[in-house]
């Protein structure tokens, strides 16, 4: 998966707990992305960020934020993490920022809020 | 919303047949880009196609794009059953970031 590791890999958490998920990059790309996947929306962009501490909305930002305070990581955060937000989270990076950049994609976090 | 929306959702053929997946799009692009996603994995990228471009090939891979149509198409030939995967087209237009469809679910039977 292109040096991009996504930890965990797997999470159940409670409604109403703080959750990180974390994206790390082997590949000192500038962007890095975050999307959740969910059945019959496709992927939908919640944050990007293109460069260190430099940082946008997506799609679907509302109850999420972001960090990356080394180019290597970046951190998506659950403030109060709702069943809506049960999803399967991946981080994609990308040398171009703008749309014709080739993003490679980590393999996931499947994540369950009860 | 720009998002493509990929045609069928779900594709069955046999091993060896060609599979044809379709994206159409709703405003003119800059370009579109085709990933697969094997279950439980990530996206990977097979082709990008420029707006000014027609066709593309990356060995069974087949891209074309009608931009008057709005539409792309997929061709997968001579397909294996290691091409089983959901395949999506994504989309960019203007200074927007890239916009990825809803997929079409291919399975290749033995």
């Amino acid at each position: 998966d292109a040096g991009i590791t996504q930890s965990p890999r797997h999470k159940v958490t409670e409604t109403g707990t703080p959750v990180t998920l974390r994206c790390h990059q082997t590949e000192n790309h500038r962007y890095m992305y975050w999307y959740r996947q969910d059945p019959g929306h496709g992927l939908r962009l919640i944050h990007y960020s293109y460069g260190v501490k430099d940082t946008d909305k997506g799609e679907v930002s509302d109850g999420y934020s972001v960090s990356r305070s080394k180019t290597e990581d970046f951190l998506l955060t659950l403030e109060s993490a709702t069943s809506s937000q049960t999803s399967v989270y991946f981080c994609a990076i990308s040398e171009s920022g703008q749309g014709d950049g080739i993003q490679y994609f980590g393999a996931g976090t499947r994540l369950s809020v009860l | 919303s720009q998002q493509g929306e990929e045609d069928p959702q779900a594709l069955s053929i046999q091993e060896g047949e060609n599979a044809t997946m379709n994206c159409s799009y709703k405003t003119s692009i800059n370009n579109l880009q085709w990933y697969r996603q094997n279950s439980g994995r990530g996206l990977v990228h097979l082709i990008l196609i420029r707006s000014n471009e027609r066709e593309k090939h990356s060995g069974r891979l087949r891209v074309t794009l009608d931009t008057s149509k709005k539409s792309s198409s997929l061709l997968i030939t001579a397909s294996r059953a290691a091409d089983t995967a959901s395949y999506f087209c994504a989309t960019h237009f203007g200074n927007e970031k890239l916009t990825f469809g809803t997929g079409t679910r291919l399975t290749i039977i033995p």
